[in-house]
């Protein structure tokens, strides 16, 4: 079946400028993670969604982070005011539910460049 | 707080030989400990899982991992490495009975290479 899908896969963006990245979920899957990678952090867990609870915004790195989930489905992240420490590749990933002992599906990531 | 570290960032070996990624965790509680590997320009994908139960686990493409909880460790291994193995490979931890148990910490990452 169809996996995770994000979009757009690559995005530069002059700092200063908002983004937004999008994250198709596994059909089904209630709970969504995004992650982001970058060469001096790792992987970096960002914010949680589960079902209709309210979202776990605990690894969010700043207020200019934001997401939303709408419907249970579609998630988008956005980030306002870019600057160039938010070059990063942003993953997201789906799970069944939040259950500890799913394991996480992965997306193939936005590469997000900051000029 | 959770923690993972992959001592090695960069793991040679020959196609043919045995394999081993070193994972060592540091947790609170009781560990679910996971592997994923990463091609590259690609997501990650999930390898193993432990959770509970047989400490030998046996995931995708012929890998396996033993969780050693004296050792708190849980290195990936596989008897016959081929080329087409190499890529990024990440071990991850969750924590069910901590405050964050619904997100996954992950080690730095191994970059392996698998030599013909």
């Amino acid at each position: 079946g169809a996996g995770v899908s994000q979009s757009p896969s690559n995005k530069v963006t002059e700092k200063g400028k908002d983004v937004e990245l999008r994250c198709d979920p596994i059909s089904g899957h209630t709970a969504l993670y995004w992650y982001r990678q970058s060469l001096g952090q790792g992987l970096e867990f960002l914010i949680y969604f589960q079902g209709n609870s309210a979202p776990d915004k605990s690894g969010l790195p700043s207020d200019r982070f934001s997401a939303e989930r709408t419907g249970g489905s579609v998630s988008t992240l956005t980030i306002q005011r870019t600057q160039q420490e938010d070059s990063a590749v942003y993953l997201c990933a789906s799970s069944s539910d939040g259950t500890s002992f799913y394991e996480q599906y992965f997306g193939p990531g936005t590469r997000l460049t900051v000029t | 707080a959770q923690s993972v570290a992959q001592p090695e960032d960069q793991v040679n070996v020959a196609e043919g030989n045995p394999l081993t990624v070193k994972c060592t965790y540091s947790v609170s509680g009781n560990p679910y400990l996971f592997w994923y590997v990463q091609y590259p320009n690609r997501g990650l994908q999930f390898l193993l899982k432990y959770i509970t139960g047989d400490n030998l686990v046996k995931g995708s493409y012929g890998f396996e991992a033993e969780f050693n909880k004296s050792q708190t460790s849980f290195h990936l291994k596989k008897p016959s490495a081929l080329v087409s193995d190499s890529a990024l490979y990440f071990c991850a931890v969750r924590v069910p009975s901590s405050g964050s148990a619904r997100q996954l910490t992950f080690g730095s990452g191994t970059q392996l290479t698998v030599l013909p």
